[in-house]
C-alpha cells in the first residue's frame, strides 16, 4: 500500500465552480501536511500547509481529518489558472516527506 | 530573490556516459534535497543534506548514483554509468529548516534523457 494515495483525476471543473478532492495517508504518526501545486513540466510549488484546525487561503481551503487519515483541498470559484496537478504531501514513515502522485484539475471555460 | 538554481535544464546522453547535475540552493537555506520524478513512480526522495552533511541517502537507487555538497551553496548529483531507466526529471529542493519534513522550495528541475 502506498503511503500517500490520491485520485489521479482528472477533475474537469467549469470556471467558477467548486472542486474538492481528498488524499489518504497510511502513517498515523504523520505530523506535517502540505498541498503542493505542479504545473505541466514545472517544479512543485507549495500551495499551503495543512493545520489540524483546517485553514483557508483565499479561494483554497484545506482540512485535516486525523481519525480517518485524510486531508482535503477545496477550491472555490475556480479559475482557468487553477488547472494543475495538486500533490498531497505528508510526513512519511521515516521522518521524510512523502509525495502523492497528484490529482489533476482541469478548469474549463 | 533567486530561487533554487539547477543546471543543466535538459540533458540528453547515451547509455554508459557520466552525468552530473548541479544545484544551488536558496541562500541561507541549510537543508538540500534531491528528488527524481517519473510517471511510474512519482516524486521520490533520493538524498538529503543538512548543513552540507548527507543525512539520509536511503533513496539513492544504487551505487551508480552519488551526491556531494562541498559547501552551503552547491551540490551535485552524479550518475555513472547512466542507463536508460535513469531518464527522469531530477529536482533539487532546499529548506531553511533542519528537519526533512518542513517546507521545501524546488528548483526548475533537470530533464534527463538517457538513450
Amino acid at each position: 500500500r502506498k503511503e500517500v494515495e490520491q485520485d489521479p483525476g482528472p477533475f474537469n471543473v467549469p470556471e467558477g465552480a467548486t472542486v474538492a478532492f481528498n488524499c489518504t495517508y497510511s502513517n498515523s504518526a504523520s505530523q506535517s501536511f502540505f498541498w503542493y501545486r505542479q504545473d505541466c513540466r514545472k517544479e512543485p510549488k507549495l500551495l499551503m500547509s495543512v493545520y489540524s484546525s483546517g485553514n483557508e487561503d483565499g479561494r483554497f481551503t484545506a482540512q485535516l481529518n486525523r481519525a480517518s487519515q485524510y486531508i482535503s483541498l477545496l477550491i472555490r470559484d475556480s479559475k482557468l489558472s487553477d488547472s494543475a496537478t495538486y500533490l498531497c504531501v505528508v510526513t512519511g514513515s521515516w521522518g521524510k516527506l512523502q509525495f502523492g502522485a497528484g490529482t489533476q484539475v482541469v478548469v474549463t471555460p | 530573490d533567486a530561487g533554487v538554481i539547477q543546471s543543466p535544464r535538459h540533458e540528453v546522453t547515451e547509455m554508459g556516459q557520466e552525468v552530473t547535475l548541479r544545484c544551488k540552493p536558496i541562500s541561507g537555506h541549510n537543508s538540500l534535497f534531491w528528488y527524481r520524478q517519473t510517471m511510474m513512480r512519482g516524486l521520490e526522495l533520493l538524498i538529503y543534506f543538512n548543513n552540507n552533511v548527507p543525512i539520509d541517502d536511503s533513496g539513492m537507487p544504487e551505487d551508480r548514483f552519488s551526491a556531494k555538497m562541498p559547501n552551503a551553496s552547491f551540490s551535485t548529483l552524479k550518475i555513472q554509468p547512466s542507463e536508460p531507466r535513469d531518464s527522469a526529471v531530477y529536482f533539487c529542493a532546499s529548506s531553511s529548516e533542519d528537519r526533512a519534513t518542513d517546507t521545501q522550495y524546488f528548483g526548475p528541475g533537470t530533464r534527463l534523457t538517457v538513450l
